[in-house]
């Protein structure tokens, strides 16, 4: 089974300034891992994912994550959030043989002016 | 794109009641699933369904059933409705690895 944590609940972030949003995971296989975004009253929309090769890498919206093996950390990052930004983000995971996602208890990220 | 829909995006039943989740893909997708979305919680995967006719619970399964009798449509069933299952109902397709979630539904049982 896999399980999925992430540090912090709420995160207040003033615009234009970096935001940092921590996921650790814990699995007994390999596993695909995943961040999502909600906008207020929508569904999830991913922002980027890891299969393999590269551990940093790019999504949409200027994000970024860094996967760590060793950590078993997948941390999600912007180096300057705007006011839409705002949002809830989940972290999940996947193993490479298995249709279902486990999701973490989700992020919310609050960009004030 | 990919687009995935639910039947509605607020919804109130009465405890004891009989309801019906409807969700439906428009890119021949074969895996779907049903999620409930709790604060504090994340998103726990109630059933999902890997091909038609095929179903297998998933971590929260108890008080809910599903069907799906053609391939864009999976549907989500309350029984019996109760208080606690008041929450937020996502449902999702599944195609190289990525799940595309529809906009939710707001399920509220008094």
């Amino acid at each position: 089974a896999q399980s999925v944590t992430q540090l912090d609940s709420q995160v207040p972030v003033f615009e234009e300034a970096p935001v940092e949003l921590r996921c650790n995971y814990s699995s007994s296989v390999s596993v695909y891992l995943f961040w999502y975004v909600q906008y207020p009253n929508q569904g999830l929309q991913l922002l980027l994912k890891y299969l393999s090769g590269s551990t940093l890498v790019k999504g949409i919206n200027g994000f970024e994550a860094e996967f760590n093996k060793s950590q078993t950390s997948f941390h999600l990052r912007k180096p300057s959030v705007h006011i839409s930004d705002t949002a809830e983000y989940f972290c999940a995971v996947s193993p490479l043989t298995d249709y279902k996602l486990s999701f973490g208890a989700g992020t919310t990220v609050t960009v004030r002016a | 794109d990919v687009k995935v829909t639910q039947s509605s995006r607020y919804l109130v039943k009465r405890t004891g009641e009989k309801v019906f989740l409807e969700c439906v893909q428009d890119m021949d997708h074969e895996n779907m699933f049903w999620y409930r979305q709790d604060p504090g919680l994340g998103l726990r995967l109630i059933y999902f369904s890997y091909d038609v006719k095929m179903k297998e619970k998933g971590d929260i399964p108890e008080g809910y059933s599903v069907s799906r009798e053609k391939k864009e449509r999976f549907s989500l069933i309350l029984e019996s409705a109760s208080t606690n299952q008041t929450s937020m109902y996502l449902c999702a397709s599944r195609q190289n690895n990525e799940q595309f979630f529809g906009p939710g539904t707001r399920l509220t049982v008094l």
